[in-house]
């Protein structure tokens, strides 16, 4: 069984930092592209970056560039997203997403974390 | 970007009764060399994440039941729920994976009338 569990959000301040973490499960990690996707309260569906399987190439949000950082660590199995220079508009629950396939991007999103909270207020 | 939209921003439908949501893009989602569209289609229930439904805007999902249908192709794409259940209540969002970077609809709402 897939499982995809995130964690690290909390409260910061703007122009604090934040390290999210997704640990994956039930499939071969190295072999897929991964992808976090943020939902503001009571809004839609942003995607906000996504790794290719190897972590060759990554690609991020306009609204994001420059201040967000994807990596993977294939041998743990681990995804994350390294977010600094905070702003009151990242507020949002971010998604680990599964990508269905791994050398190219974008794909569609087989399978979902939970979610972690992340809120950015003074 | 490609722009997705989303219609209607919510619909209430009876129990038993047939949903209808449609997804237009602002440019084609028909890649030629294979003959597929790149368009998916999630469902949300409430504190829930978000989970496939549909790819290639018309392959269900492992698991999902027969009564959602995608259909649809280059611009313009609908998701059906035939004989909608309570359990089907939610918001559903189109996604194109033609190009970085992924675009969203806005999300319908679809409630039990």
């Amino acid at each position: 069984e897939v499982q995809l569990l995130e964690s690290g959000g909390g409260l910061r301040q703007p122009g604090g930092s934040l390290r999210l973490s997704c640990a994956a499960s039930g499939f071969t990690f190295s072999n897929y592209a991964m992808s976090w996707v943020r939902q503001a309260p009571g809004r839609g569906l942003e995607w906000v970056s996504s790794i290719t399987d190897s972590g060759a190439a990554t690609y991020y949000a306009d609204s994001v560039k420059g201040r967000f950082t994807i990596s993977r660590d294939n041998s743990r199995n681990t995804l994350y997203l390294q977010m600094s220079t905070l702003r009151a508009e990242d507020t949002a629950e971010y998604y680990c997403a599964k990508d269905h396939r791994g050398n190219y991007v974008p794909g569609y999103f087989d399978y979902w974390g939970q979610g972690t909270l992340v809120t950015v207020s003074s | 970007d490609i722009v997705m939209t989303q219609s209607p921003d919510s619909l209430a439908v009876s129990l038993g009764e047939r949903a209808t949501i449609n997804c237009k893009s602002s440019q084609s989602l028909l890649y030629s060399s294979n003959k597929k569209n790149y368009l998916s289609w999630y469902q949300q229930k409430p504190g829930q994440p978000p989970k496939l439904l549909i790819y290639w805007a018309s392959t269900r999902d492992s698991g999902v039941p027969d009564r959602f249908s995608g259909s649809g192709s280059g611009t313009d794409f609908t998701l059906t729920i035939n004989s909608l259940q309570a359990e089907d209540v939610a918001v559903y969002y189109c996604q194109q994976y033609y190009n970085t970077p992924n675009t969203f609809g806005q999300g319908t709402k679809v409630e039990i009338k």
